[in-house]
């Protein structure tokens, strides 16, 4: 069964300086990879994606994402963040098995960004 | 882009009244749409995968009875809370699909504040 694992449940960070959250999931087929964000009271908002093809993605906002096949993760980076991005930051999983067509869910990285 | 529209976003009602949200896409046709619970601080729990024209699907541990779906139209899902308890409080949250693939990646509704007093 898949599974996703965001390993800090907390980041904070001051501004503008780097941050990455970190993903790593489970699955024994290919598998589609997806980086959400949450504000408060909202619902999600999709901020990249990996399919196929280049392991680099780029999404909205400034971030960005690798994909790591022999290690399994699936990492979110930005290079310098803002107040504005301090949210809940959420990796979800696709496996081919089912069609792409079930998604799972990490427990979700909360990041606080400091001025 | 995909819209999908959620109401309403919150609801305060009494313990064992029913309680409707709408899940609605905007500019797009979802032969599927999916409601998620959220509890404080923790990821979201797939309940059941609403398909236009056919019964849901559900999740194991989610009880069909209490959470009733209805996806009567392609741009149109409902859940229903019946006999709502204190303990049914959460947000809700549904999502919907362009494309039965989840290569396009979900757009979710805004959420739905339950409060059961």
């Amino acid at each position: 069964a898949q599974s996703v694992t965001q390993l800090d449940s907390q980041v904070p960070v001051f501004e503008e300086a780097p941050v990455e959250l970190r993903c790593n999931y489970s699955s024994s087929v290919s598998v589609y990879l997806f980086w959400y964000v949450q504000y408060p009271n909202q619902g999600l908002q999709l901020l990249l994606k990996y399919l196929s093809g280049s392991t680099l993605v780029k999404g909205i906002n400034g971030f960005e994402a690798e994909f790591n096949k022999s290690q399994t993760s699936f990492h979110l980076r930005k290079p310098s963040v803002h107040i504005s991005d301090t949210a809940e930051y959420f990796c979800a999983v696709s496996d081919l098995l089912t069609g792409g067509f079930k998604t799972i869910f990490g427990a979700g990285t909360r990041l606080f960004v400091k001025a | 882009g995909a819209v999908v529209s959620q109401h309403p976003s919150w609801v305060i009602c009494k313990s064992g009244t029913s309680v409707k949200i709408e899940c609605r896409s905007l500019d797009f046709q979802a032969t599927t749409m999916f409601w998620y619970r959220q509890f404080p601080k923790q990821s979201l729990m797939l309940m059941a995968t609403s398909n236009e024209g056919s019964k849901a699907t559900y999740e194991q541990g989610v009880e069909k009875d209490k959470f009733l779906i209805n996806h009567a139209s392609l741009t149109l899902s409902t859940l229903t809370v019946t006999s709502a308890h204190p303990e049914d409080s959460s947000f809700y949250i549904c999502s919907a699909t362009p494309d039965r693939r989840a290569n396009y990646g979900y757009t979710f509704g805004s959420g739905t504040r339950l409060t059961v007093v």
